[in-house]
């Protein structure tokens, strides 16, 4: 099915260790995005990339680093992980207005991947 | 800034009540409100939208109005089902970025 895939869909890391998120949309979208959900304080936008070639932060980017390896991919990596970025993580995409859509600039979510950092 | 507020929850109701999520927004300009639903173990999926105002969204018997006089978007459902039970969240997107609402979660039982 045509959509948004994540990679892993569960990790365990201890303090210091470091990993890459990997995401994929086979949807032509232009525009990917790395949301954190944590209890109490719904999704949280951590980096996103607006076109292909840039990335911006979001809300909460500190700790993270991102690329836009191409159209299609956008990775999340975490340098030196810390038991505050314990959390459920999922990547999204969308278009543009004006990259041939009809109405509103709908997110797509990946089925998230759950990482706990020991 | 722009902000979404919704709800909190949990919720709990009983199979065939009438359900009401309440949703507002701050935004500049003119943005697009969206409510997407969250499963078990799932991602986020779109359950409906409206991108102006007095537009109405629906799906799957849930409705919600865009109400610029209010800067509401509350979500309701005249009878809700097991299979609703899910987490709800109110969503708005302004040309640059989305804005979520902290969710709310709703249980129905039998």
């Amino acid at each position: 099915n045509a959509g948004v895939t994540q990679t892993p869909k569960f990790q365990v890391l201890k303090t210091g260790q470091s990993m890459t998120l990997q995401c994929a949309q086979d949807m032509n979208h232009n525009s990917m995005y790395w949301y954190r959900q944590d209890p109490g304080m719904g999704l949280r936008l951590i980096y996103y990339s607006a076109s292909e070639g840039t990335t911006d932060k979001g809300e909460v980017p500190n700790g993270y680093n991102v690329s836009r390896l191409n159209k299609r991919e956008f990775s999340l990596r975490l340098e030196s992980a810390a038991p505050s970025q314990t959390s459920v993580y999922f990547c999204a995409s969308s278009r543009q207005p004006g990259q041939g859509s009809s109405g509103a600039n709908v997110l797509t979510f990946g089925a998230g991947s759950r990482l706990t950092v020991l | 800034g722009d902000s979404v507020t919704q709800m909190e929850g949990p919720v709990t109701l009983s199979e065939e009540a009438f359900l009401t999520i309440n949703c507002t927004y701050t935004a500049t300009g003119y943005p697009s409100l969206f409510w997407y639903v969250q499963y078990p173990g799932e991602g986020l999926q779109l359950l409906l939208k409206a991108t102006k105002a007095d537009d109405k969204g629906s799906n799957k018997g849930f409705e919600a109005t865009y109400r610029k006089e209010t800067t509401s978007f509350h979500l309701e459902k005249g009878s809700v089902q097991v299979s609703d039970s899910a987490v709800y969240f109110c969503a708005l997107y302004t040309g640059n970025q989305f804005y979520f609402g902290t969710g709310t979660s709703l249980t129905v039982i039998p």
